[in-house]
């Protein structure tokens, strides 16, 4: 149980595209999703938690109109890169917290965007 | 969140117990110790948590110290496939839904 897929695994986009990332909770509802982006040889770096039916919160540095996160079913959350350019290429990664007992987070398998 | 602190890699050959060590000497009374790892490429995975007594799952073992400044986590018979980065991380298990990722320890398995 507590699978959490992402959906593309890769994608390659030409610079000044729009692309979207969808995470899924495959066997259990959450109500809180993170989205994370990892630079190469890099840790992981918050930036956003996604709560079902409001707004996101976004880290402190993360531009909330060019990375769009929606949360519309507690079983989904998309991340838009709009406008995407190369320094937007990176390894983005969705987590899902379980919504009840021990609430841990579960990693979806990650996103790696190349914008040329 | 309190930090972490771990040695940035280590070998271990494969069969053999892995030892991770993890400092966290700053730690607060309601924080838990949290261990995930980061095969390449990949999402990361939960291995396991602790408080303040030492942890047993399928996984791996957590030997926290009676202290709580430190702990270890333990990978008792290690093959190829452990191969990854180690993140420690410390936080309230409830509340502060946030996981701070370091550097972790980029573990190797020799054969």
């Amino acid at each position: 149980g507590a699978v959490v897929s992402q959906h593309p695994s890769r994608v390659i986009c030409k610079s000044g595209t729009s692309v979207k990332i969808e995470c899924r909770s495959l066997d259990f509802q959450a109500t809180t999703m993170f989205w994370y982006r990892q630079f190469p040889k890099k840790s992981l770096m918050l930036m956003a938690t996604s709560n079902e039916g409001s707004k996101a919160t976004y880290e402190q540095g993360v531009e909330k109109d060019k990375f769009l996160i929606n949360h519309a079913s507690l079983t989904l959350s998309t991340l838009t890169v709009t406008s995407a350019h190369p320094e937007d290429s990176s390894f983005y990664i969705c987590s899902a917290r379980l919504t009840s007992g021990s609430r841990e987070q579960f990693f979806g398998p990650g996103t790696r965007l190349t914008v040329l | 969140d309190a930090k972490t602190t771990q040695p940035p890699s280590m070998d271990c050959a494969e069969g053999r117990a892995a030892n991770l060590p993890c400092n966290h000497s700053t730690i607060s009374g309601n924080e838990y110790v949290y261990w995930y790892r980061q095969i390449h490429s990949q999402g990361p995975q939960y291995i396991i948590h602790g408080l303040k007594n030492n942890e047993t799952n399928e996984m791996a073992s957590l030997i926290i110290t009676e202290d709580r400044k430190s702990s270890t986590l333990i990978l008792p018979h290690a093959t190829l496939r452990d191969t990854a980065v180690y993140y420690c991380i410390v936080r309230v298990a409830v509340g502060n839904e946030k996981l701070t990722f370091g550097t972790g320890t980029r573990l190797t398995i020799i054969p």
